[in-house]
């Protein structure tokens, strides 16, 4: 069975400040690795997504993830998070043959000014 | 293309009357699924339907509730009769190629049951 676990509940980092926020799965093969972020009010919103090729991939608003089989591990960063950045991230893991996603239990950012 | 489209987006009834949430998925995708998020229990999974069938509705909490996929443009959540714990936000999210692209949600529905 797959699942996926975020370590971390909330983090809070400064204006400016480079972010990485964690994120651990467990699957028998490589999955398909999301990461989403849901601003206060609004649904899930796809940052970006793996499956294969160069393991750091780039998505929306300046985030980039990087993929590491051997920790298991799909970490979420940006260089210099903006208040905007606020909002609560999940990551999430596809099996090849699934068409449900399991996803982790969220983290809530907050961004000091 | 709209993206997923939820409506009503805010719904106040009361208890015991019965609550009808409606979605329409991305026109050519394949599966549809339901969530319910709360800050309780975070984001659940009540149920997915794959090509208009219901595949897994494990999810869904008991027999009040209930839902449907009668086309690939439309689908619809009740829950009958409604009560308090059931406030929450529920979202519809589809994919297609097994989800292997990412889901699209939709705003949500605000249930407020009192």
């Amino acid at each position: 069975a797959q699942s996926v676990t975020q370590p971390d509940i909330h983090i809070t980092v400064s204006e400016g400040a480079s972010l990485e926020l964690r994120c651990n799965y467990s699957y028998g093969a490589t999955p398909y690795l999301f990461w989403y972020v849901q601003s206060p009010g609004q649904g899930l919103q796809l940052l970006l997504k793996y499956f294969s090729g160069d393991t750091l991939v780039q998505g929306i608003k300046g985030f980039e993830a990087e993929f590491k089989r051997s920790q298991s591990s799909f970490n979420l960063r940006k260089p210099s998070v903006h208040w905007s950045d606020a909002a609560e991230y999940f990551c999430a893991v596809v099996g090849t043959n699934a068409g449900k996603s399991t996803f982790g239990d969220g983290t809530t950012l907050t961004v000091k000014p | 293309d709209a993206g997923v489209i939820q409506s009503p987006r805010h719904e106040v009834t009361e208890m015991g009357q019965e609550v009808t949430l409606r979605c329409k998925p991305i026109s050519g995708h394949d599966y549809l699924f339901w969530y319910r998020q709360t800050m309780m229990r975070g984001l659940e999974l009540l149920i997915y339907f794959n090509n208009n069938v219901p595949i897994d509705d494990s999810g869904m909490p008991e027999d009040r509730f209930s839902a449907k996929m009668p086309n690939a443009s439309f689908s619809t959540l009740k829950i009958q009769p409604s009560e308090p714990r059931d406030s929450a936000v529920y979202f519809c999210a589809s994919t297609s190629d097994r989800g292997h692209y990412g889901y699209t949600f939709g705003s949500g529905t605000r249930l407020t049951v009192v």
